[in-house]
């Protein structure tokens, strides 16, 4: 069965703090992982990511993949309020047709 | 249309009735996902529709939950009998069936079903 590990469970920082969100999985022929922010309902795309070592980056958002040791991280750098949110980790495998995910990181980003 | 939409956005039902709840995905769009997601927890597979192939429905949770999809269009989800247990939001999302952009679902804004 296919599982999907996020940590820490809950984060709360500091606006300008920098964070780094952890995603571990086992699945079988994995395919590609992609990271959600989730605000309220529903989950919008971040990054999808297929290949090791190739950094996606998006603003002060940036993610890695390593699939030798099987995990990503998120990266959020001069964080802000505004990135408070549930963060979600999918990986998609071959052996299923649908995506995995993971139970969630929640960040709070005070003022 | 321009995203996935859900209805009803809201449904309290009381133990013991039906609901259903529908999914209008993007237009273009094969593949249809549902998930459930209780309180506190991550995204539950539930359904999967992909073109005129047979559904996977192996993360219905019992056979109070079924799924419809008319073609490539609108699916409804439909809960016989329901339990407190289901009170949860239930996410639809759908994806293209190209190469690229298979892997990537765009959700919708969910139906939160509260069963008193």
């Amino acid at each position: 069965e296919d599982k999907v590990v996020q940590s820490p469970l809950s984060l709360v920082v500091h606006e300008g703090d920098t964070v780094t969100l952890n995603c571990s999985y086992e699945v079988t022929n994995f395919r590609s992982l992609l990271w959600y922010k989730q605000e309220k309902k529903a989950p919008t795309f971040l990054f999808m990511l297929t290949s090791s070592g190739i950094e996606k980056k998006s603003g002060r958002l940036s993610s890695i993949l390593d699939k030798k040791e099987l995990f990503s991280i998120l990266n959020i750098t001069a964080t802000q309020t505004g990135d408070s949110a549930v963060y979600l980790c999918a990986v998609h495998s071959g052996s299923a047709r649908q995506l995995t995910f993971g139970s969630g990181t929640q960040l709070t980003v005070l003022p | 249309g321009a995203g996935v939409s859900q209805s009803p956005s809201n449904k309290v039902t009381e133990k013991g009735k039906d609901v259903e709840l529908r999914c209008d995905p993007i237009s273009g769009h094969t593949a249809l996902y549902w998930y459930r997601q209780r309180l506190g927890q991550g995204l539950e597979f539930l359904i999967y529709f992909q073109g005129n192939s047979a559904p996977d429905k192996s993360g219905l949770p019992s056979d109070r939950f079924s799924a419809e999809r008319t073609g490539e269009s609108v699916s409804t989800l439909t809960i016989q009998r329901t339990q407190q247990e289901d009170s949860a939001v239930y996410l639809c999302a759908s994806s293209a069936s190209t190469a690229a952009g298979a892997n990537v679902l765009t959700f919708g804004a969910g139906s939160r079903l509260t069963v008193l």
